[in-house]
């Protein structure tokens, strides 16, 4: 069993749809739960990071987490073309030194 | 904005050959990580720098990888005697705490 699952995609959507994200993981020593954008031949860019369960929200990003299923996920409301990119998810345990990544999810948004 | 900074975007190389990768941290951080993406594939933790020491590492850096961090704001990725598989994205990444880490543009390695 990997220890990050992510689905690969791609998910493709309309404009403006609200667009649910989600990676299980396996180690139940992770406390630290980070999503990242990636564009084509760029480097990871941070959107969110959240420690232990709950939920955290920041303008049209929200993040869940859920320990006790080992599933975390990130929702875009209003999606925007420009939204599409590859969404990582990324987990640490505590101290984070070494953080673990899903493969990434392809995301387009249609106009 | 702060942002790290990765030289050169682009390496060539002949296989066997040994190369370095540059990074200039954010100022303040005191965390400092390199990562690597082969083309097509997930981001792989290589190693996290912290203290003046490694503080964690993975499978993949072994013996052909060092870390050095020359001064007080670069942070270094040698590869001794370069591989074809080898070839990949290098991130280079840093952070104010444990928890957050924010990357640069990255090297593109190409070992031929």
């Amino acid at each position: 069993q990997k220890e990050v699952e992510q689905d690969p995609g791609p998910l493709s959507v309309p404009e403006g749809a609200i667009v649910s994200l989600n990676c299980t993981y396996s180690n139940s020593a992770f406390q630290y739960f980070m999503w990242y954008r990636q564009y084509s031949r760029k480097g990871p860019e941070l959107l969110m990071y959240t420690y232990s369960s709950g939920n955290k929200e920041d303008g049209r990003f929200t993040a869940q987490v859920d320990k006790s299923s080992k599933y975390i996920s990130l929702f875009i409301r209003d999606s925007q073309p420009s939204d599409s990119a590859t969404y990582l998810c990324a987990m640490s345990d505590t101290g984070g030194f070494k953080t673990i990544f899903g493969a990434g999810t392809r995301l387009f948004v249609k106009a | 904005e702060p942002e790290v900074t990765q030289t050169p975007s682009h390496q060539v190389t002949q296989m066997g050959q040994e190369v370095i990768l540059r990074c200039v941290p954010i100022s303040n951080h005191l965390y400092f990580y390199w990562y690597r993406q082969i083309l097509g594939q997930k981001v792989e933790f290589l190693v996290s720098f912290y203290n003046n020491e490694i503080s964690e590492k993975s499978e993949i850096f072994d013996d052909q990888f060092s870390v050095e961090r020359p001064d007080g704001s670069n942070f270094t990725l040698k590869i001794r005697s370069t591989k074809l598989e080898d070839s990949a994205m290098y991130f280079c990444a840093s952070g104010g705490s444990g928890t957050e880490a924010f990357f640069g543009q990255g090297t593109r390695l190409t070992v031929v």
